[in-house]
Order: C-alpha cells, then sequence, then structure tokens
C-alpha cells in the first residue's frame, strides 16, 4: 500500500532563508507526486506535480521539488521564504495505475515564517 | 468559473442527524471525491466516483453514503452524525485519469455536538 511521510509536523523559518519541506513516499512502482499548499481556512491549492517528466519541478510562487527515486523522496523548496508563504503544505502520491486518481496525503507540515 | 463549489460552508449538528454536504463542479470532470481533514492526519480519502453511476469507497467510509446521479453534483450524505465525525470536509474533481490535477473545493465545517 501506498504511504507517504513528511518528516517535521511544523517548520520555522527566518524570512529570506531557504524552505525544505521534506516529503518521502512508499509505493511499489514509481508514483505520481504532488505538492498542495493550504492557506488559513481554505481548500487546497496545487503548487506542482511530478508525473514521470523531468524530476525537477517548478511550481507556483516560486517553489520547486526533485523527485528522487533513489531516495523515494520529493522534497519542496524554495531559495528565500516570504511572509506570504506561511500555510500548511501537504504532499501526495497516486499510483499511475488503477488509482482513478485518489490522492493518498501525507500528515501535512505547517510552515511559519518570522520576520 | 465556479469550479468547485460546496454547501454549507458551516454546519452544527446534534448526535443521530442526518444531513447532506453538497459539491458541484462546472468543469465537466469526471472525478469526484470526498475527503475530510483533521488535525495531525492529514486529509484521507471517504468516496470517490469516476462518473455518473459509479461510486465507490475510500479509506474512510463508514457513516456516509455518497451517489452521483449527474456529472456535475456529488453529495455526501451523513446518515446519522456522531461526534467523530466532527471535522472539514473537502470535495475535489478532476479529469478523469491518474496524474491530473485535482481541484479542491473551499471546505465544509461540520460540527457534531
Amino acid at each position: 500500500a501506498q504511504s507517504v511521510t513528511q518528516l517535521g509536523s511544523h517548520v520555522s523559518v527566518s524570512e529570506g532563508a531557504l524552505v525544505l519541506l521534506r516529503c518521502n513516499y512508499s509505493s511499489s512502482v514509481p508514483p505520481y507526486l504532488f505538492w498542495y499548499v493550504q492557506y488559513p481556512n481554505q481548500g487546497l491549492q496545487l503548487l506542482l506535480k511530478y508525473t514521470s517528466a523531468a524530476t525537477l519541478v517548478k511550481g507556483i510562487n516560486g517553489f520547486e521539488a526533485e523527485f528522487k527515486k533513489s531516495e523515494t523522496s520529493f522534497h519542496l523548496t524554495k531559495p528565500s521564504a516570504h511572509m506570504s508563504d506561511a500555510a500548511e503544505y501537504f504532499c501526495a502520491v497516486s499510483e499511475p495505475r488503477g488509482s482513478q486518481g485518489n490522492l493518498i496525503f501525507g500528515k501535512g507540515t505547517k510552515l511559519s515564517v518570522k520576520p | 468559473n465556479a469550479g468547485v463549489t460546496q454547501t454549507p460552508k458551516f454546519q452544527v449538528l446534534k448526535t443521530g442527524q442526518s444531513m447532506t454536504l453538497q459539491c458541484a463542479q462546472d468543469m465537466n470532470h469526471e472525478y469526484m471525491s470526498w475527503y475530510r481533514q483533521d488535525p495531525g492526519m492529514g486529509l484521507r480519502l471517504i468516496h470517490y466516483s469516476v462518473g455518473a453511476g459509479i461510486t465507490d469507497q475510500g479509506e474512510v467510509p463508514n457513516g456516509y453514503n455518497v451517489s452521483r446521479s449527474t456529472t456535475e453534483d456529488f453529495p455526501l450524505r451523513l446518515l446519522s452524525a456522531a461526534p467523530s465525525q466532527t471535522s472539514v470536509y473537502f470535495c475535489a474533481s478532476a479529469v478523469r485519469s491518474s496524474g491530473n490535477t485535482i481541484y479542491f473545493g473551499e471546505g465544509s465545517w461540520l460540527t457534531v455536538v
């Protein structure tokens, strides 16, 4: 069965510092991988996704993630944090076949940005 | 461009009451689903549908019913509400095929007392 592990339920960075949110997956085949962001009291918005094309994926708001099959990881990074990046971030996985597109989510990481 | 629309946004129920959370999408998406979000648990799939007349269970289906009579609508019914169903519920839709972006509604906050 697929699973997603997000290391660190809370991450705090200073404005302008590097953002690194960690995601590891467990899947028998290379999956499709997603990062979603959720601002307070709102729904989820797609940041970026990996669907077996380029392993370095660029998303919205300056975020990017790299698929590393050998490490079963899909960590999210942003070179310089902004106050507006404070939100909860979810990593999710789906299998290329047979899953109907259903997503399995990690438990989320809350990002705080200090001035 | 409405996207995925959920109603109501907030609801308080008494234990044992029933209610329906409505979900509609205007993107002609075949795939629709319901997730619940609980603190520290991420989102968990309740039910999903890959087209009108087709539904299936997700990870946490107990206590919930769904139907899909049209492409646009995918209501979630709580048959007899329990405090354990206090949660935030999200409806989502996508073009049918794995790997496509899943679009989420704004959420419905449900409290069962």
